[in-house]
């Protein structure tokens, strides 16, 4: 089945630094991918729809200049969290479609639980 | 905007037995889907079931059912025949149709303990 992988797992970084995630779609085309943060016992909440070969798309509240989002091929996006400061240690999702929907289900990475020291 | 509400944040049934989740929604859309997602401790979300707004027909997978009342906007999710494995954050979830490309508005989950 269609698989989507999220790297990495884990990420302890220093405030200050930047932490890249990526987010593969392994063996489908993902026109539209979905990145999503959740905190803990919470829901998840979006931050931003990326398109390939466009910009992305962000959800009100949420910088676009500190969640740098690229999504350069059909099977690849990654979020970059510039400056990071303790209050972005959370847990980050990506979801991954093609874009049709109902009968396309969305396909989630496995996460990425990000500490800000 | 539409909103997703599920107003029970735990619950837990014995193994064996029946549970049902509520859901909630608003939306002044007549075109949309209607999801639930499983978040076991791993984090990984997995689909359970989903549901086409038109079609009246409750949908169906396995031990999973949903009750969809479209004038209600309610969407609750039966499991029956509860499993241990059956723990997890269970989710709802709303897409519109048409071509807002797949963009899915989570409610706030119902942690569930199946109790051996």
């Amino acid at each position: 089945g269609a698989v989507v992988s999220q790297h990495p797992s884990r990420v302890i970084c220093k405030s200050g630094t930047s932490v890249k995630i990526e987010c593969r779609s392994l063996d489908f085309q993902a026109t539209t991918m979905f990145w999503y943060r959740q905190f803990p016992k919470q829901s998840l909440m979006l931050m931003a729809t990326s398109n390939e070969g466009s910009k992305a798309t962000y959800e009100q509240g949420v910088e676009k200049d500190k969640f740098l989002i690229n999504h350069a091929s059909l099977t690849l996006s990654t979020l970059t969290v510039t400056s990071a400061h303790p209050e972005d240690s959370s847990f980050y999702i990506c979801s991954a479609g093609t874009g049709g929907a109902f009968y396309s289900p969305l396909h989630f990475g496995n996460g990425t639980r990000l500490t800000v020291t | 905007a539409q909103t997703v509400t599920q107003s029970q944040p735990e619950m837990s049934v014995q193994e064996a037995e029946t549970v049902t989740l509520s859901c909630t929604y608003d939306t002044s859309e007549n075109n949309y889907y209607l999801f639930w997602y499983k978040q076991p401790p791993s984090r990984q979300m997995i689909l359970v079931i989903r549901q086409e707004a038109y079609k009246q027909q409750n949908a169906t997978e396995n031990r999973f059912s949903v009750n969809f009342q479209k004038a209600a906007k309610s969407f609750s999710l039966k499991i029956s025949d509860s499993q241990l494995g059956d723990t997890a954050m269970y989710f709802c979830a709303f897409m519109m149709g048409g071509t807002s490309g797949s963009r899915l508005t989570f409610g706030e989950g119902t942690q569930l303990t199946v109790n051996p």
